[in-house]
């Protein structure tokens, strides 16, 4: 298994350029999400999916959208680039217990993207 | 909301030597996990050690070990006989331990140096 794999893994790009970050996993995970690092802080939340056709809102979503048609797939999309975007991004995945009880699974991290917006 | 908070930015500790980092959180939740994360220079997010909110007794994974204090909501990973590969970034997250709802909570971060 490959695990999480993200592309690319360098971008620059102008101010108001668009652009997609992939995500792949190959572990029939149904839960995926997107966070962000600036730099000398922690991740935060931009968006995650439940699974195929449901996404949600994280802490930081302005400026990004996302889909997820598959399982396997979670792009993130950059529509007006701005220098406040301007950090590294983590996808993540992973899944979960059977219904009606609870089980902790760990999150699995892709090798992250780092994006540059000047 | 919930909130993590690391208050050592840097820390050093001699190789083979112990040491401990700070990491406190406020949640109004009774149930959840914590964890504590490494990102060493090549930026992957590797796991180190999970907590259970319900488990008195504190995770251990072979040199590294937490003093889970519940009551103080302090959450310490101690490393013992540091080695040069545990220099890295240091992490404490939370996550509430609800179905449906897997979004961890991160500190800003603790940088280890590691001296030989």
């Amino acid at each position: 298994n490959a695990g999480v794999t993200q592309t690319p893994k360098f971008r620059i790009l102008k101010i108001g350029q668009s652009m997609t970050l992939q995500c792949t996993q190959d572990m029939n995970h149904n839960y995926m999400y997107w966070y962000r690092q600036d730099p000398g802080m922690g991740l935060k939340l931009i968006y995650y999916s439940v699974g195929a056709g449901i996404t949600d809102k994280g802490e930081v979503p302005n400026g990004y959208n996302v889909s997820r048609s598959t399982t396997e797939d979670f792009p993130l999309r950059l529509e007006l680039a701005a220098p406040s975007q301007t950090s590294v991004y983590f996808c993540a995945s992973s899944s979960t217990g059977t219904s009606g009880t609870f089980k902790y699974n760990e999150q699995f991290f892709g090798p992250g993207t780092r994006l540059t917006v000047l | 909301a919930q909130t993590v908070t690391q208050s050592q930015p840097e820390m050093s500790v001699q190789e083979a030597e112990t040491v401990t980092l700070s990491c406190t959180y406020d949640t109004s939740e009774s149930d959840y996990y914590l964890f504590w994360y490494k990102q060493p220079p090549s930026r992957q997010m590797i796991l180190v050690i999970r907590q259970e909110a319900y488990k008195q007794q504190n995770a251990t994974e072979n040199r590294f070990s937490v003093n889970f204090q519940k009551a103080a909501k302090s959450f310490s990973l101690k490393i013992s006989d540091s080695q040069l590969g545990d220099a890295a970034m240091y992490f404490c997250a939370y996550r509430r331990a609800n179905f449906g709802n897997e979004k961890l909570t991160f500190g800003t971060g603790t940088r280890l140096t590691i001296i030989p």
